[in-house]
């Protein structure tokens, strides 16, 4: 099946520092999210992006479909931001709809 | 309104008890999902409805039991759990199927 990996798996950052966070993924996909887990387990919906680029507040997407990854950027951190970050996607073709998840990656804003 | 609820949000039960874990969503989704995540883990999917029908399990034991009795409705029955299924249990609907997934707050359960 598909792989899917986030990098880094950890990321400590002092408040206002901003940061990418990488998503790599080993075969063609139809769709692809970004959910920020927070502290009390629930995941936010960040992006719904499986190609292009998109901006929300303080943070951004890119997906480059062809080349198979993708980079969400976090600008002006807050220790709100804290939690794991995960990327997700469906693969593409045929009748999958398995949503598939990389490992995430963990951050940490420090006040 | 992208909202999908879960009840309860905690739940302790014994290995003998039987238990329902509820999610509804009023979006007018009709893909609706089981996943569990243990700590440190990425959600694993267990159970996805489309139209009410069961269209996949992932080879979740018996003791796991999904329920969709309506579009808007999806339940989890509980019975004779295992410690190690203590976890949190994330609900989750799509449109239909593989489009995007929004996420209800889970519910946290223990098994004694």
């Amino acid at each position: 099946g598909i792989q899917v990996e986030q990098s880094p798996p950890d990321l400590i950052l002092q408040e206002g520092a901003n940061s990418t966070l990488r998503c790599n993924f080993s075969d063609s996909v139809n769709n692809l999210q970004w959910f920020h887990q927070n502290p009390w387990g629930q995941l936010i919906n960040l992006f719904y992006i499986p190609s292009g680029t998109k901006q929300n507040g303080r943070l951004s997407a890119t997906t480059v479909a062809t080349e198979r990854y993708s980079l969400l950027y976090i600008s002006s951190s807050q220790t709100t931001d804290s939690g794991v970050y995960f990327c997700a996607v469906y693969p593409g073709g045929g009748s999958n709809y398995k949503l598939t998840f990389g490992k995430g990656t963990l951050l940490t804003v420090n006040p | 309104d992208t909202e999908v609820t879960q009840t309860p949000k905690h739940l302790v039960m014994g290995m003998t008890n039987k238990k329902s874990l509820k999610c509804e969503q009023h979006m007018g989704h009709r893909a609706m999902y089981w996943y569990k995540q243990k700590a440190k883990k990425p959600p694993e999917l267990m159970f996805v409805y489309s139209y009410e029908k069961l269209s996949i399990n992932e080879s979740v034991p018996s003791r796991f039991s999904p329920e969709c009795p309506n579009s808007s409705l999806l339940n989890l029955h509980l019975h004779a759990l295992q410690p190690e299924d203590s976890a949190l249990y994330l609900c989750a609907s799509s449109q239909v199927l593989s489009y995007e997934q929004y996420f209800g707050p889970g519910t946290r359960l223990t098994v004694t």
